[in-house]
């Protein structure tokens, strides 16, 4: 199993571009995540999935969307690129239910700047 | 205010234990989380604890649960350098009919010589 991919690893970005952020799982996981990592700062989820076609905001919503055609994939998107979304993007994903009850699988990261 | 708190930094010995302590908001959390991350790395699940436990041990680490005062901590023993890292105190949250893990803002721990 590859596990959580996330792609692009880097990217910079204008003020008022658009991008969108891939994720993808080969675990079958129901549940996927979106977080975001300021610098020197803890994780803020952004959106939530617990199953294709569904979808549900986080704590920090604004300025992004996501879909979920699928189980496996979960891309985040960015409309109009601003400063204050230059972070660190981890996709997660987890069975959300069993022994290890929500255990989250995180890809590497996406290290996005906006300028 | 945030769900899950813990302190910004601990700086230990090498060979001393670390203690990473965390406070939880949610009672009814059923699952308590430390992850790992190294650096320009994403996060490893370390350890887990059942709500139901008190004490949870596994070779060098140690979770305490209070579930009284919703407090969690991660003991390291022997603390060596490859436990450098920022060590993240998580909780499994019900929201409605789903679960979400909320996070904390993590704790850097680095070791001295």
């Amino acid at each position: 199993n590859a596990g959580v991919t996330q792609t692009p690893k880097f990217r910079i970005l204008k003020i008022g571009q658009s991008m969108t952020l891939q994720c993808a799982q080969d675990m079958n996981h129901n549940y996927m995540y979106w977080y975001r990592q300021d610098p020197g700062m803890g994780l803020k989820l952004i959106y939530y999935s617990v199953g294709a076609g569904i979808t549900d905001k986080g704590e920090v919503p604004n300025g992004y969307n996501v879909s979920r055609s699928t189980t496996e994939d979960f891309p985040l998107r960015l409309e109009l690129a601003a400063p204050s979304q230059t972070s660190v993007y981890f996709c997660a994903s987890s069975y959300g239910t069993g022994k290890r009850g929500t255990e989250a699988f995180f890809g590497q990261g996406t290290r996005l700047t906006v300028v | 205010g945030e769900d899950v708190e813990q302190s910004l930094f601990l700086s230990v010995r090498e060979g001393d234990s670390s203690v990473i302590n965390c406070t939880y908001t949610d009672s009814s959390s059923t699952y308590l989380y430390w992850y790992k991350q190294e650096p320009g790395a994403g996060l490893q699940l370390l350890t887990y604890i059942f709500s139901n436990m008190d004490m949870k041990q596994d070779q060098r680490l140690t979770v305490l649960l209070n579930k009284k005062d919703k407090h969690l901590s991660l003991r390291i023993a022997d603390t060596q350098t490859g436990d450098s890292a920022i060590y993240f105190c998580a909780e499994s949250k019900r929201d409605s009919s789903a679960s979400k893990i909320i996070f904390g803002s993590g704790t850097r721990l680095s070791i001295r010589p």
